[in-house]
């Protein structure tokens, strides 16, 4: 009965591949997002969708594209991965834009 | 997005009470001060938030300085489980979005 649930939890891939990062919530929560955290630990928010519209889309490159194909879900697609790519991507909700988020456990994406 | 500052690290002895501190001294009147933490190896989770008083709840309480100028978190009585790196975050009124810095690691010693 995990709140947010992301998939794949361990992600290696080449340099050039596509893959997509599944996120699921079932708390009911309008808003959904995606934050990266970096080798020094910085986190930072890449996208947040509510209801289902993008609503941040913070100077991440073209090659990630978000998909929420309903208000439960929020997919990450990235195209042509790069080597600084890798990183610990986490998918969170909220009941809005503006509350406490909730966050999943993490997808460590690492790109040889 | 107005800054926060904390101490890199910081130690506490199991069963005390720990008294986080963050300096925000360019707070504007809309922003809320946000707590939250990381355990290892999990996502950051909510601790606690506040505009003006004071506030309790059942992880922790946040003390907010009269001219909100700084605050501190209190962890009543510090556990093994309370070890992480704890963030303060300023987030505007009406702003989706969570800017996080480079937070405080919280060792506890058994």
């Amino acid at each position: 009965d995990t709140a947010v649930s992301q998939t794949p939890k361990y992600l290696v891939t080449q340099m050039g591949n596509d893959k997509s990062i599944k996120c699921e919530q079932n708390l009911g929560h309008d808003t959904m997002y995606w934050y990266k955290q970096d080798s020094k630990k910085f986190l930072k928010i890449m996208f947040s969708y509510n209801n289902k519209e993008l609503i941040i889309n913070e100077t991440v490159p073209n090659r990630f594209s978000p998909k929420s194909p309903d208000k439960a879900h929020l997919n990450l697609h990235i195209n042509s991965l790069e080597l600084g790519d890798s990183a610990v991507y986490f998918c969170a909700s909220s009941p809005s834009p503006y509350t406490e988020a909730f966050f999943g456990q993490g997808t460590r994406l690492t790109v040889v | 997005d107005a800054k926060t500052t904390q101490p890199n690290s910081m130690e506490s002895n199991e069963e005390e009470p720990v008294h986080l501190p963050c300096n925000h001294s360019t707070i504007s009147g809309t922003d809320y001060i946000h707590w939250y933490r990381q355990l290892p190896s999990q996502g950051p989770e909510y601790v606690i938030h506040g505009l003006t008083s004071n506030v309790n709840n059942r992880m922790a309480s946040l003390a907010i300085a009269e001219d909100r100028k700084s605050s501190t978190l209190i962890l009543h009585r510090a556990t093994l489980r309370d070890a992480a790196v704890y963030y303060c975050i300023l987030r505007k009124g009406g702003s989706e979005k969570l800017v996080f810095g480079k937070g405080t690691k919280l060792t506890v010693n058994p």
